[in-house]
């Protein structure tokens, strides 16, 4: 398994749609997680931290499934504001507890 | 406002010459970085410092070098060695937490080199 992988997608979805991205990971020790959203041409915003089961900010739902090794991102209810490549980060495997390992990302893309 | 820095914002190379892009941060992180983006593609790790007068290679550090003298500070020379360095090179910066749990990067908003 690659240590971080990710549907490169890209999705298209309808204004106001619900729409998940899953990302896995090979880390089994891994403790923390990210979602980063990039726009076109900028740098990486961190948008989630994740360090237990979940966590939920608004229309964002980040959800963590360590026995099967995955994370997932939820956006419901889609803004046109929301199309970005969505990053899925975990910490490196090689055993520092500060480098990270980017995803390539999934691009979203929400249309009216 | 506590951020990363990094200048210029566009930055042209010719043949054989040496050019050094700026990362300076103000958020008292002991960890900075260096990544490259290719378009389309994701970040690749050039160099990455725990802290200052020591740093280590990632995973495409060959024709690059960096330096770490102050702890707000991480320059990055791509070197006429480089042979491809047209990219997006992103600086980043994070906390290292005793407690052994991985902190978020912060990025500074980039560099666009072009070889001319």
């Amino acid at each position: 398994r690659k240590e971080v992988e990710q549907d490169p997608g890209p999705f298209n979805v309808p204004e106001g749609a619900t729409v998940a991205f899953n990302c896995t990971y090979s880390n089994s020790a891994s403790q923390s997680f990210f979602w980063y959203r990039q726009d076109c041409r900028k740098e990486p915003k961190l948008l989630m931290s994740v360090y237990s089961s979940g966590n939920e900010d608004g229309r964002f739902t980040a959800q963590l499934n360590r026995a099967s090794q995955y994370i997932s991102l939820l956006i419901r209810d889609s803004k046109l504001s929301d199309s970005a490549t969505y990053l899925c980060v975990v910490p490196n495997s090689g055993g520092s507890n500060y480098k990270l390992t980017f995803g390539k990302g999934t691009l979203l893309t929400v249309n009216p | 406002d506590g951020g990363i820095t990094q200048s210029p914002k566009y930055l042209f190379r010719k043949e054989g010459q040496n050019v050094t892009l700026s990362c300076e941060q103000n958020l008292n992180h002991d960890a900075m970085y260096w990544y490259r983006q290719d378009p389309g593609q994701g970040l690749r790790l050039i160099y990455y410092s725990q802290i200052v007068n020591d740093f280590q290679k990632g995973d495409i550090a060959e024709g690059y070098s960096v330096s770490r003298e102050k702890k707000e500070s991480f320059p990055l020379t791509v070197t006429s060695a480089q042979k491809n360095p047209t990219a997006f090179y992103l600086c980043a910066s994070s906390n290292i937490m005793l407690t052994g749990v991985n902190q978020p990067q912060h990025f500074g908003d980039g560099t666009r080199l072009s070889i001319l």
